[in-house]
């Protein structure tokens, strides 16, 4: 079993949708969590971070971790078109910077 | 400014044979980090580097595996004796500091195919 599972999809939403992306992790010793969104043959790239339980939130996007459950959830509002790509979540266990990753989900948003 | 590049950006082999993978991080970054993304799966951590101290080779799979960091900026990821099972894309990232608040910044990968 990995340690972070994430659900690879694909997804496909319409333009404007409220999209839910959610993973969930085995250890939890965990502490830090990460979103990186990463286009097709690009490498990833940051989106935001959370530390311990608890919501952040910058412009459309929002990161939401809930340790009492270890789940990790991204919403996306008011999605658009150049949201498509896959999004990837990620834990640490502490500020050593090394990264356990999930497998990533294929979002598509249609115009 | 230039971020983290990478070369070869596709790579065909042949089974049993070594390949070498080289990474150029973001100048000033004293981390270096080595992943590897399979089709259907998530980011494998491999090695890190973080200036002169020892490099972190717990995700490394096999011996098979070696990577250095030359001068404290370019890394070589080298594969000897290659497997079809080794093919996957390998993705660089520098950061300022080994430390996981500090944003881990991509190359766009290396996509080796082993025949």
């Amino acid at each position: 079993q990995k340690e972070v599972e994430q659900d690879p999809g694909p997804l496909s939403v319409p333009e404007g949708a409220i999209v839910s992306l959610n993973c969930t992790y085995s250890n939890s010793a965990f502490q830090y969590f990460m979103w990186y969104r990463q286009y097709s043959r690009k490498g990833p790239e940051l989106l935001m971070y959370t530390y311990s339980s608890g919501n952040k939130e910058d412009g459309r996007f929002t990161a939401q971790v809930d340790k009492s459950s270890k789940y990790i959830s991204l919403f996306i509002r008011d999605s658009q078109p150049s949201d498509s790509a896959t999004y990837l979540c990620a834990a640490a266990y502490n500020q050593g910077g090394k990264l356990i990753f999930g497998q990533g989900t294929e979002l598509s948003v249609k115009p | 400014g230039a971020g983290v590049s990478q070369s070869p950006s596709n790579k065909v082999t042949e089974k049993g044979k070594d390949v070498e993978l080289r990474c150029d991080p973001i100048s000033g970054h004293t981390a270096l980090y080595w992943y590897r993304q399979s089709l259907g799966q998530g980011l494998e951590f491999l090695i890190y580097f973080q200036g002169n101290s020892a490099p972190d080779k717990s995700g490394l799979p096999s011996d098979r595996f070696s990577a250095e960091r030359t001068g404290g900026s370019v890394s070589t990821l080298t594969i000897q004796r290659t497997q079809q099972e080794d093919s996957a894309v390998y993705l660089c990232a520098s950061s300022s500091r080994v430390v996981t608040t500090d944003t881990q910044y991509f190359g766009p990968g290396t996509r080796l195919t082993v025949l």
